[in-house]
């Protein structure tokens, strides 16, 4: 069964440190993997989109990175601020069969950072 | 351009009524998908749109219905509700079907409270 997990489930740090989130995954055949950022009570908003090829992608202070071999990837938030408070979800989409039915969620890792 | 619009934003309804979701996908999207989103859970897939054509559902029993109309724009149905319909209800479009690097952009969600 494809699995995302990810890791840790929660992380508090300072404001301006930074951290990173990791992703691992089970699904194969693999197609890309989305980071997305979901406020509370908001819809995610993507972030970043990687295929097989790719192992780094940034926006601007959020760096993604793709180990595909591992099936790991991670991301990156430099100089956190406090608007980065939300949950960061890992989507990966299984083959390129062109179907949200093929899209495995993680649950997500809710980042706060504080003063 | 304007984003992915959901309507209602929060509902509360009773066990044993029905409620219908209604989901504007961005202006040319001809793809929409539905997903339910519960604490501690990840987004779990519910029915994808295509054209007007249901081209896949996840595993929700039958009361939960959806549709889609010529203009893309899609609603979905929960009939017979109960306490575990509580949930987020999300939806996302994107310009064709889900594959490699399509940005799926999601709405801000329907929260439903069922007492």
């Amino acid at each position: 069964k494809n699995q995302v997990e990810q890791s840790p489930q929660s992380l508090i740090i300072l404001e301006g440190k930074n951290c990173t989130l990791q992703c691992n995954y089970t699904v194969s055949p693999f197609s890309n993997l989305r980071w997305y950022k979901q406020d509370t009570g908001r819809g995610p908003v993507s972030l970043t989109i990687m295929t097989f090829s790719e192992n780094t992608k940034s926006n601007g202070r959020y760096t993604a990175t793709l180990d595909a071999d591992t099936k790991q990837s991670s991301l990156h938030i430099t100089a956190s601020q406090l608007s980065d408070s939300a949950s960061y979800i890992c989507v990966v989409s299984e083959s390129n069969t062109g179907t949200a039915s093929k899209l495995t969620f993680g649950t997500g890792t809710r980042l706060q950072v504080t003063l | 351009k304007a984003g992915v619009t959901q309507t209602p934003r929060y509902l509360i309804k009773t066990r044993g009524q029905q409620v219908t979701l209604s989901c504007s996908p961005i202006s040319g999207h001809r793809s929409v998908s539905w997903y339910q989103q519960t604490p501690g859970q990840g987004l779990q897939f519910l029915f994808e749109y295509f054209s007007e054509t249901q081209r896949n559902k996840g595993n929700f029993p039958g009361r939960f219905s959806g549709r889609q109309f010529s203009n893309s724009r899609s609603e979905m149905n929960v009939s017979t509700l109960e306490l575990g319909d509580s949930a987020l209800y999300l939806c996302a479009s994107s310009l064709v079907a889900v594959t490699g690097r399509n940005t799926i952009y999601f709405g801000e969600g329907s929260w439903l409270t069922v007492v």
